[in-house]
C-alpha cells in the first residue's frame, strides 16, 4: 500500500540523450498494455500500446518494448526533449472481464525531468 | 475541440457538503470512468459506467455515487465530503469493442477542509 510522503521513481536525463523508463505489471492475464504521459496540471494523454503478441511496438521517437517472461513493460525516449518532462504511467488491461468496457489499471508512474 | 470535458476545474468544500462532479464527451465512446489521483500515486478507479445504463464499483468507490445521465454524461458525486477525499479527479471515456485506449478530460482539483 502507498503511506504519505512516498515519492514517484525519478528519471533525470540530459536534453538529447535516450531515456528508458521501466514498469513491472501483476496480471499474468493482461493483454494490452498502454503508456500515457501527464504534464503538471493536465490529464494523462496516451502515447503508444502495445498487445500481448507483441515485443516491442514503436512509434514517432518512442519504443515500447514487451517482456512477458518477466511481466515487465519499458518505454524507451529518443532523443529526449524538454516537452518530454512529465510523469509517465504505464496501463495494464486485465482481460478476462465481464463488462462490455475495457478496465485499464495503472502503475503508480515516474518522473522524467530532462535538463537542458 | 472533440474530448472528455469536466466541471469544476477546482473546488474547495468544507466537511459534509456535497458537490457532483460533471463530466461530458462527444467521442460517442460507450465506456465511462472516474479515477483519483493523490500525491505519489497513480490513478484509482472509483467508478465505472461500460455502457449507457449501467455503473459498476471500481476500487475505491466508498463516499462516492456515479449516475451515467445519457451517452455522453457521467457524474460524480460526493454526499458528504471527507478531508480523505481531497484529490484530482479525472474523468475518462473509451470505446467499449475492439478500442482500449482511454480519453483523459483535464481534471478537477478538489480541496476538503
Amino acid at each position: 500500500g502507498e503511506s504519505v510522503g512516498l515519492h514517484l521513481p525519478t528519471l533525470s536525463v540530459q536534453e538529447g540523450d535516450n531515456s528508458i523508463i521501466n514498469c513491472a505489471y501483476s496480471n499474468s492475464a493482461s493483454d494490452y498494455f498502454i503508456w500515457y504521459k501527464q504534464e503538471s496540471g493536465k490529464g494523462p494523454q496516451f502515447i503508444i500500446d502495445i498487445r500481448s503478441n507483441m515485443d516491442k511496438r514503436q512509434g514517432q521517437r518512442v519504443t515500447v518494448l514487451l517482456n512477458k517472461t518477466v511481466k515487465h513493460l519499458s518505454l524507451q525516449i529518443a532523443a529526449t526533449q524538454p516537452g518530454d518532462s512529465a510523469v509517465y504511467f504505464c496501463a495494464e488491461n486485465k482481460a478476462g472481464e465481464e463488462t462490455s468496457g475495457s478496465r485499464l489499471t495503472f502503475g503508480e508512474g515516474t518522473q522524467l525531468t530532462v535538463n537542458p | 475541440n472533440a474530448g472528455v470535458t469536466q466541471t469544476p476545474k477546482f473546488q474547495v468544500l468544507k466537511t459534509g457538503q456535497s458537490m457532483t462532479l460533471q463530466c461530458a464527451q462527444d467521442m460517442n465512446h460507450n465506456s465511462m470512468y472516474w479515477y483519483r489521483q493523490d500525491p505519489g500515486m497513480g490513478l484509482r478507479l472509483i467508478y465505472y459506467s461500460a455502457s449507457e445504463g449501467t455503473t459498476d464499483k471500481g476500487e475505491v468507490p466508498n463516499g462516492y455515487n456515479v449516475s451515467r445521465l445519457n451517452k455522453r454524461e457521467f457524474s460524480l458525486r460526493l454526499e458528504s465530503a471527507a478531508p480523505s477525499q481531497t484529490s484530482v479527479y479525472f474523468c475518462a471515456s473509451s470505446r467499449s469493442q475492439g478500442s482500449y485506449g482511454y480519453t483523459f478530460g483535464s481534471g478537477t482539483r478538489l480541496t476538503v477542509v
